[in-house]
């Protein structure tokens, strides 16, 4: 399967601070997805972005295509951002298709 | 509400054992897909299907068979259960298409004894 590798692996952060997530992939991406995980609990969509820069809320997401890269930065962190974050990506050849990172285990404390 | 279920929500197996997991859409979703999440780790995808009795591999097939016998309906079988396939396995459905969303289950923890 494809590639995608996420950076770093944890992060502990004081509520407040921002965070920012990293995510590389081997191909060329037509489709780029960050995905949240509550501890223990199921996936949700965050933000849809393969190319360029999306936000939503206190989230913003910056995908270099060409670079095969993408972004997740946090605003003004939290308790209630602490889990799991996600991205996967999918090739054109078969776009609907996704294949995730390992993840970055965020932990925001009071 | 849209929504997509799996069942059994956990499950403990013996070694060797057939195992059954069952997951069901709401959504009128055309794909459908089996992932398993180890612990500490992402999603691997297993097995999906984008039409009704007619399942393809994914990046770790080998020791499951997956069955979509409707559009709502996927299954994952596990014909012989082995210590390695301990994990909690997610279905999830989307639309066809490039921006389409992804829509989860809830999991099933799946213990191997």
């Amino acid at each position: 399967g494809q590639q995608v590798q996420q950076s770093p692996a944890s992060l502990v952060l004081q509520e407040g601070e921002n965070a920012e997530l990293q995510c590389n992939f081997s191909s060329t991406a037509t489709r780029l997805q960050w995905f949240y995980q509550r501890p223990g609990g199921s996936l949700v969509s965050l933000l849809y972005n393969p190319s360029g820069t999306k936000h939503t809320g206190r989230l913003t997401s910056t995908t270099v295509t060409k670079e095969r890269r993408s972004s997740l930065h946090i605003s003004s962190s939290q308790t209630t951002d602490s889990g799991t974050y996600f991205c996967a990506m999918a090739l054109m050849s078969n776009y609907n298709v996704l294949y995730f990172g390992s993840g970055t285990k965020l932990t925001v404390e009071p | 509400e849209a929504a997509v279920t799996q069942s059994p929500r956990s499950k403990v197996a013996v070694t060797g054992g057939k195992v059954t997991l069952s997951c069901h859409q709401t959504n009128n979703h055309d794909y459908m897909y089996w992932y398993r999440q180890d612990t500490g780790h992402g999603l691997r995808l297993i097995h999906y299907s984008y039409v009704a009795d007619s399942t393809e591999k994914g990046d770790i097939p080998d020791g499951y068979k997956a069955s979509r016998p409707s559009q709502e309906n996927f299954s994952l079988i596990l014909e012989l259960a082995s210590l390695s396939q301990t994990a909690v396995y997610f279905c999830a459905s989307s639309e066809a298409g490039t921006n389409s969303d992804y829509t989860f289950g809830s999991g099933t923890r799946l213990l191997v004894i």
